[in-house]
C-alpha cells in the first residue's frame, strides 16, 4: 500500500536555528498538508497546498513557517528561526482529490525537539 | 467554529469486551466527522467517517460509530476488544465547509489487557 514518507524521523535543533521537514506524498496525490502535534495537545492543522501554492492556513501558520514542493516529489515544511515552543510531532498528509476530509494518508511524523 | 471534544482521556478495557470511546461535537451546519487510529510509531489511519448518508458508520477492524444528532455526539464502538486495538483514538471534524482540513480532538488513549 502507498505510504506517505517523514524524514528524518526525529530531529534535534538549537534555538534560532533553520529547520526543513522532509516529506514524500503519495505519487498521484494532489493535496498537500502540515499538521503538529506538541506533546500532550491536540493535532492541530497548519497549512495545505494545492496546484504550487498554500490553499488553506491556519494562525499557527505565520511568518517564520514556510512550505515548498521544490522537484514534484518533495513537500518541505521551512521553519525560519525555531522557537522552545515549536517542539512538537510534526505530520505530512496528502490526498489525491476532492473535497470533504477523507482519502488523506499520513505520515508517521517527524519528531522536532528544539533545546 | 467546528469542534470535537473528546470526553475520555485514557480508555481500559479487558480483551473480549466492549469498547466505547466518547465524542460530541459542535457544529454550525451538518458536519463531516470521522475517527482515526495512530499506533505507536505509526501514521494516523483512518477507521471510519460519517458524511451525512447512514447514521451508523462501519469502519475496518470491527469498529462502528453512530451519529446522533440530538445528543452532538460520534461515539466509536467495538463488541468486542482485541490486544491489538491498543492504541491513540483521534475524532475529527472538517474545519470549514470550503476546505479540507481537519481539525483533531485531543486523543483517546486505548489499553486492552489479557
Amino acid at each position: 500500500e502507498p505510504e506517505v514518507t517523514q524524514t528524518p524521523s526525529h530531529q534535534v535543533t538549537q534555538m534560532g536555528q533553520e529547520v526543513i521537514l522532509r516529506c514524500v506524498p503519495i505519487s498521484n496525490h494532489l493535496y498537500f498538508y502540515w499538521y503538529r502535534q506538541i506533546l500532550g495537545q491536540k493535532v492541530e492543522f497548519l497549512v495545505s497546498f494545492y496546484n504550487n501554492e498554500i490553499s488553506e492556513k491556519s494562525e499557527i501558520f505565520d511568518d517564520q513557517f514556510s512550505v515548498e514542493r521544490p522537484d514534484g516529489s518533495n513537500f518541505t515544511l521551512k521553519i525560519r528561526s525555531t522557537k522552545l515552543e515549536d517542539s512538537a510531532m510534526y505530520f505530512c498528509a496528502s490526498r489525491r482529490s476532492g473535497t470533504g476530509g477523507y482519502g488523506y494518508t499520513f505520515g508517521s511524523g517527524t519528531r522536532l525537539t528544539v533545546v | 467554529a467546528q469542534s470535537v471534544t473528546q470526553l475520555d482521556s485514557h480508555v481500559s478495557v479487558s480483551e473480549g469486551t466492549p469498547v466505547l470511546l466518547r465524542c460530541n461535537y459542535s457544529s454550525s451546519y451538518s458536519p463531516s466527522l470521522f475517527w482515526y487510529v495512530q499506533h505507536p510509531n505509526k501514521g494516523l489511519q483512518l477507521l471510519l467517517k460519517y458524511t451525512s448518508a447512514a447514521t451508523l458508520v462501519k469502519g475496518i477492524n470491527g469498529f462502528e460509530a453512530e451519529f446522533k444528532k440530538s445528543e452532538t455526539s460520534f461515539h466509536l464502538t467495538k463488541p468486542s476488544a482485541h490486544m491489538s486495538d491498543a492504541a491513540e483514538y483521534f475524532c475529527v471534524v472538517i474545519r470549514n465547509q470550503a476546505g479540507t482540513a481537519l481539525i483533531f480532538g485531543k486523543g483517546t488513549t486505548l489499553s486492552v489487557s489479557s
